[in-house]
C-alpha cells in the first residue's frame, strides 16, 4: 500500500524544473506533499484531494490524477533551498490513515 | 507559538527499558500522531488520535501504547524497548482528522523529533 515515488534522486542546477511522481495502487482521498531537510522536521507543502485541481505554492505546484491514482510535484526555477527530500503522503480512501512514501532527494547546485 | 514540541530530542535506552516519549501542540488542533522515520526512509505511521478521547493504531502499532492526555498532550510509550525501535520518533498535528481535510486547508505540522536508541 505504500506509495511508489519517483525518480528516488535527481540533481538540478539552479534555474532548472523538476517533478518527482508519487503513485498508489489504491484509491486515494487525498494526497499531500512535504519537504524535510536533513536533520529535521517535515515541512507540509500542500494537499490535494480528490476532485480537486491543480495547486500551486510559490514556484511548487501540484497535480493529482484520480483515475490513475497518481500524483506530481512541479518545481520550476529550482532554488537551491528547495534542496531536501520530498514525500507524498497518501489517504487511501476509507482507511483514515496516511502512509508515506519513501521519498525523492533533490539536489539544486549552484 | 511553538507549534509542536517533543521531549525529549535524545534518547538512549538498554534493551527492556521503558520510555515515554512526549508530544505538545497549542494549535488548538484536534488531531495528532506519531511517526518513525528510520535512517533513508519514509514517515510511518505508529498511532494516531483523531480527537481528544480517540485513538487509533496506524501502520506499524507493535511495542508501542499511546494516551491522549488532554487536547493538547499526545504521549507514546515503549513499554519494553527492543534494538528494531531504533529510530526517530515525530509528533505532528493537525485541524482536521483524516478523511476530513477541505481544500484549502494545511494538514499535519510536525516536531522537531526525538531520537531513540535502543542497545
Amino acid at each position: 500500500q505504500q506509495p511508489v515515488q519517483s525518480p528516488q534522486a535527481v540533481i538540478l542546477r539552479e534555474g532548472e524544473d523538476a517533478v518527482i511522481n508519487c503513485s498508489s495502487s489504491k484509491a486515494l482521498y487525498s494526497v499531500h506533499w512535504y519537504r524535510q531537510k536533513h536533520g529535521e522536521a517535515p515541512v507540509f507543502l500542500m494537499i490535494l484531494l480528490k476532485g480537486g485541481e491543480q495547486k500551486g505554492h510559490e514556484k511548487i505546484s501540484a497535480s493529482f490524477n484520480e483515475k490513475k491514482q497518481q500524483s506530481s510535484l512541479y518545481l520550476t526555477a529550482s532554488q537551491l533551498s528547495y534542496s531536501g527530500t520530498y514525500f507524498c503522503g497518501t489517504e487511501i480512501s476509507g482507511t483514515y490513515k496516511y502512509i508515506f512514501g519513501t521519498g525523492t532527494r533533490l539536489k539544486v547546485l549552484a | 507559538n511553538a507549534g509542536v514540541t517533543q521531549t525529549p530530542k535524545f534518547q538512549v535506552l538498554k534493551t527492556g527499558q521503558s520510555m515515554t516519549l512526549q508530544c505538545a501542540q497549542d494549535m488548538n488542533h484536534n488531531s495528532m500522531y506519531w511517526y518513525r522515520q528510520d535512517p533513508g526512509m519514509g514517515l510511518r505511521l505508529i498511532y494516531y488520535s483523531a480527537s481528544e478521547g480517540t485513538t487509533d493504531k496506524g501502520e506499524v502499532p507493535n511495542g508501542y501504547n499511546v494516551s491522549r492526555l488532554n487536547k493538547r498532550e499526545f504521549s507514546l510509550r515503549l513499554e519494553s524497548a527492543a534494538p528494531s525501535q531504533t529510530s526517530v520518533y515525530f509528533c505532528a498535528s493537525s485541524e482536521f482528522a483524516p478523511g476530513q481535510a477541505e481544500v484549502g486547508t494545511d494538514t499535519q505540522y510536525f516536531g522537531p523529533g526525538t531520537r531513540l536508541t535502543v542497545l
